[in-house]
C-alpha cells in the first residue's frame, strides 16, 4: 500500500517558469489537499478538493492552480514561479481528519 | 471558526526529561483532536488522536487528553528520548464532517539532547 506518492522530491525553477507537482493516493479518499510549509509559519493550506471535479481555495491560493479529474490524482500547478514560492510542499489525503502525507517537495525558485 | 494555538518553540530538553507541549483550540462544533509529528526530512504522520471530550489518546509513550472545559489538548511524555526530536503539530477536524479538513497549529520544534 503506497499511501500518498508525491513527486518530485526536489526542484529548482527559474522565476517565471511553470511546473506541476504530482500527487497520487491509493486509499480512495475523497478529500485531498496541498500545503506549503515555511519556517515559523507552520502548514498553510493552498487548495483542497472534496472529490473528483470539485476543488476550492485554501488560505494561500494565489499563484497556484489545481484540478481533480480522478479520485486518485491531485496535481498542483505553479503558473509562473516567483521566489516567494520557495517552500516545502506537502500533499495529503484524508478521511475524518486522519491525514496521510506525502514525503514533500522542496522547491527553490531562483 | 476553527483554529488551533500551540506553544511556540523551540523546546530543548535533556534525555529522560518530562515534556509538555500546550495546545488550545477554538471550534464551532465538536471537533476531533490530533497530534501529528514530523521527523526531519519527512512528511507529517499521525501520533495520536481523541474524538470526544475526556478521551485520552496515547502512542509511543505520548499522551494527550481532550479537555472540553478548557478547550485544550496538551501533549505530554514522561521521559523523552533523542529519537523524539521532531516538530509536533496540534490539529483539529470538525467531527461532523467525514471530509477530513484539518486545521493545524504552527508546530513546535522539539530537540532532545543526550
Amino acid at each position: 500500500n503506497a499511501g500518498v506518492t508525491q513527486t518530485p522530491k526536489f526542484q529548482v525553477l527559474k522565476t517565471g517558469q511553470s511546473m506541476t507537482l504530482q500527487c497520487a493516493q491509493d486509499m480512495n479518499h475523497e478529500y485531498m489537499s496541498w500545503y506549503r510549509q515555511d519556517p515559523g509559519m507552520g502548514l498553510r493550506l493552498i487548495h483542497y478538493s472534496v472529490g473528483a471535479g470539485i476543488t476550492d481555495q485554501g488560505e494561500v491560493p494565489n499563484g497556484y492552480n489545481v484540478s481533480r479529474s480522478t479520485t486518485e490524482d491531485f496535481p498542483l500547478r505553479l503558473l509562473s514561479a516567483a521566489p516567494s514560492q520557495t517552500s516545502v510542499y506537502f500533499c495529503a489525503s484524508s478521511y475524518s481528519g486522519l491525514a496521510f502525507f506525502g514525503q514533500g517537495t522542496r522547491l527553490t525558485v531562483v | 471558526g476553527n483554529s488551533v494555538t500551540q506553544m511556540e518553540g523551540p523546546v530543548t530538553l535533556s534525555e529522560e526529561a518530562f515534556l509538555t507541549i500546550n495546545c488550545t483550540y477554538t471550534a464551532t462544533g465538536y471537533p476531533s483532536l490530533f497530534w501529528y509529528v514530523q521527523y526531519p526530512g519527512e512528511g507529517l504522520q499521525l501520533l495520536l488522536k481523541a474524538t470526544k471530550a475526556d478521551d485520552k489518546g496515547s502512542n509511543k509513550g505520548f499522551e494527550a487528553t481532550y479537555r472540553k472545559e478548557t478547550t485544550s489538548f496538551h501533549l505530554e511524555k514522561g521521559s523523552v528520548q533523542v529519537s523524539d526530536s521532531a516538530v509536533y503539530f496540534c490539529a483539529l477536524s470538525d467531527r461532523g464532517s467525514t471530509l477530513g479538513r484539518l486545521y493545524f497549529g504552527r508546530g513546535t520544534q522539539l530537540t532532545v539532547w543526550p
